[in-house]
């Protein structure tokens, strides 16, 4: 499989479960990052990887905590998350920080 | 610090038309820029990005855009839009030295009337 992947690609979740979105790349890229995309708002960045080492935190609350156990895994792990955290969740990479990215398909987050 | 500004929310052109999607941004050097296009439910798919030399950029889909120094300004063109050309548009600008960062705008969302 080429490009980025993301799963699962929807979910639903109560406040209180524990979740964990997976992201994998096969670019042979270094750099990685989770968007948030809520509707009628801009693309907000979260976490930004370079070679592994988180490099931008989005002033993210602590209910998200990512995970980068190589530079082609990215995971997002997520834990007693609000209703308005629904939103889709887009994982990219990029060959280095200052170049064009790749998304996934993203994965649509329904927080109930 | 750099930000984009997409000024259309929302523009309806009918198919075979011409189309300009406006992209303005501040920074105080060239930056590198980008326009992205996302259909629903899906994620982000570059259609051509700036980096330097030739002011007029060709991408895939038969787009262009030209990179504008005096005006600050990098707008999408395509001469015929298609009904799946419908989607929403991105322009992004990435800059910075010591901790490179791409900036995205808010999006334009394209409608093709038959």
């Amino acid at each position: 499989e080429t490009g980025v992947t993301q799963t699962p690609r929807h979910l639903v979740m109560g406040m209180t479960n524990k979740k964990s979105l997976k992201c994998e790349q096969h670019l042979g890229h270094n750099a990685m990052y989770w968007y948030k995309q809520s509707a009628k708002k801009p693309l907000e960045l979260m976490f930004v990887y370079n070679f592994k080492e988180q490099t931008e935190n989005n002033s993210v609350p602590s209910r998200f905590s990512p995970e980068c156990p190589n530079s082609s895994h990215l995971f997002l792990h997520l834990h007693t998350l609000q209703p308005e955290d629904s939103a889709l969740y887009l994982c990219a990479s990029s060959r280095t920080g200052a170049e064009e990215q790749f998304f996934g398909p993203g994965t649509r987050l329904t927080v109930l | 610090a750099q930000s984009v500004t997409q000024p259309d929310i929302h523009i309806t052109v009918s198919e075979g038309a011409s189309l300009e999607l406006r992209c303005n941004y501040s920074y105080g050097a060239t930056p590198y820029l980008f326009w992205y296009v996302q259909s629903p439910g899906q994620g982000l798919q570059l259609l051509l990005k700036y980096f330097s030399g030739d002011t007029l950029v060709q991408g895939i889909k038969g787009f262009e855009a030209e990179f504008k120094r005096s005006q600050s300004s990098f707008n999408l063109r395509k001469p015929s839009v298609h009904w799946s050309d419908a989607a929403e548009y991105f322009c992004a600008v990435g800059a910075g030295t010591g901790g490179f960062k791409t900036i995205f705008g808010a999006g334009t969302r394209l409608f093709v009337k038959a």
